[in-house]
């Protein structure tokens, strides 16, 4: 069964400062990779997401995520965060074959300070 | 269109009490989650509905969680005999059930057992 780990609960930066958050899965077969976010008082809504070929996604606001087979990582960055960006981001991994079951790691609350 | 709707939104009941939360999913959506969501938790898969197939059950917690899928649409999660660790918010998400399709989150059932 496949499993991830976001290895930072909390990431702090100051607006305009650029932003990696940590994702690492577990699988023994080829994976589908998702990052969701979660704004204060919102739903969860997709924010990007690697499915096959080329190993750099983009999605909205100016994330970018590289899937890193290798290193089975699947990292989300952004080079200049801002205040509205404000929000939980959680990493979701599913199995290419099967049930496609969805599973999603802790999350990491990210916090812009002025 | 109409998103995922869940109800109710916000549930208190009693320890010991059963309890039944409602997930009305998109329309046309094969594939329907169940997640739990504590504070400092993450999502935790609980269960998995893909058109006909039985459903994937395996992060049900214990055997008072069961939650069923009637004529492919709407769905039900039971809590049985509710105790204080159940308290938490119970999302709701669909899908269009094809390759990598992106998740629809409902707002939630926000549980809290007394």
């Amino acid at each position: 069964a496949q499993s991830v780990t976001q290895l930072d609960s909390q990431v702090p930066v100051f607006e305009e400062a650029p932003v990696e958050l940590r994702c690492n899965y577990s699988s023994s077969v080829s994976v589908y990779l998702f990052w969701y976010v979660q704004y204060p008082n919102q739903g969860l809504q997709l924010l990007l997401k690697y499915l096959s070929g080329s190993t750099l996604v983009k999605g909205i606001n100016g994330f970018e995520a590289e899937f890193n087979k290798s290193q089975t990582s699947f990292h989300l960055r952004k080079p200049s965060v801002h205040i509205s960006d404000t929000a939980e981001y959680f990493c979701a991994v599913s199995e290419n074959q099967g049930a496609q079951k969805l599973v999603f790691g802790q999350g990491t609350r990210l916090t812009i300070n002025p | 269109g109409a998103g995922v709707s869940q109800s109710p939104s916000n549930k208190v009941t009693e320890k010991g009490k059963d309890v039944e939360l409602r997930c009305d999913p998109i329309s046309g959506h094969t594939a329907l989650y169940w997640y739990r969501q504590s504070l400092g938790q993450g999502l935790e898969f609980l269960i998995y509905f893909q058109g006909n197939s039985a459903p994937d059950k395996s992060g049900l917690p214990s055997d008072r969680f069961s939650a069923e899928r009637t004529g492919g649409s709407v769905s039900t999660l039971t809590i049985q005999r509710t105790q204080q660790e159940d308290s938490a918010v119970y999302l709701c998400a669909s899908s269009p059930g094809t390759v990598g399709s992106p998740l629809h989150f409902g707002n939630g059932t926000r549980l809290t057992v007394t």
